[in-house]
């Protein structure tokens, strides 16, 4: 059962690279997230897709962009990184029973 | 919009003591409250959730936790904590429509002491 995959774990970028995190499930949820964990600051949603075909920001999507590229995958992009994207990144699904996630290992992601 | 504090960053307590991590949230209507529990290099996990009903619910690995709406809480506790407990702990809130995303806590490390 592999649930919510997210590719890659770790990464390392310099400030003004670009890069893609990859997220897919296999559970047929029809809702997707994607959160930033850091210290002292718990989850803070970026982005969401609450069914196929939208998305919606959350609380900091600022220097992110999202697509729902089908039901199972929901990609985060970071068109030009930067130090304060430093961060571990979820991506969660949703069973559609309110306020049930599933989360996926994270991806943490440096930026020099 | 709705809020959650939890209200302490970190706690230590010895193995097999008793643990109440601390909730509080803000809404100004009626919410659903949850806990889930995050072990070391690990995503999120849903403990336990408070829908509707009796204000007691009970989760997994021995936790529960106690809607009171008076106090606007959601404490969680276990009575006997072991080494594997050891964990980061989010309580979060979404309103009763259900058409908002989950919106969490800062979290409390809970520490066990062997």
């Amino acid at each position: 059962n592999a649930g919510v995959t997210q590719t890659p774990k770790f990464q390392v970028l310099k400030t003004g690279q670009s890069m893609t995190l990859q997220c897919a499930q296999d559970m047929n949820h029809n809702s997707m997230y994607w959160y930033r964990q850091d210290p002292g600051m718990g989850l803070r949603l970026i982005y969401y897709s609450a069914s196929e075909g939208t998305t919606d920001k959350g609380e900091v999507p600022n220097g992110y962009n999202v697509s729902r590229l089908n039901k199972r995958e929901f990609s985060l992009r970071l068109e030009s990184a930067a130090p304060s994207q430093t961060s571990v990144y979820f991506c969660a699904s949703s069973t559609g029973l309110v306020g049930e996630l599933f989360f996926g290992e994270g991806s943490r992601l440096t930026v020099l | 919009a709705q809020s959650v504090t939890q209200l302490d960053s970190q706690v230590p307590v010895f193995e097999e003591a008793p643990v109440e991590l601390r909730c509080n949230y803000s809404s100004s209507v009626s919410v659903y409250l949850f806990w889930y529990v995050q072990y070391p290099n690990q995503g999120l996990q849903l403990l336990l959730k408070y829908l509707s009903g009796s204000t007691l619910v009970k989760g997994i690995n021995g936790f529960e936790a106690e809607f009171n709406k008076s106090q606007t809480s959601f404490h969680l506790r276990k009575p006997s904590v072991h080494i594997s407990d050891t964990a980061e702990y989010f309580c979060a809130v979404i309103l009763n429509s259900g058409n908002t995303p989950l919106v969490f806590g800062k979290g409390t490390r809970l520490s066990v002491i062997a």
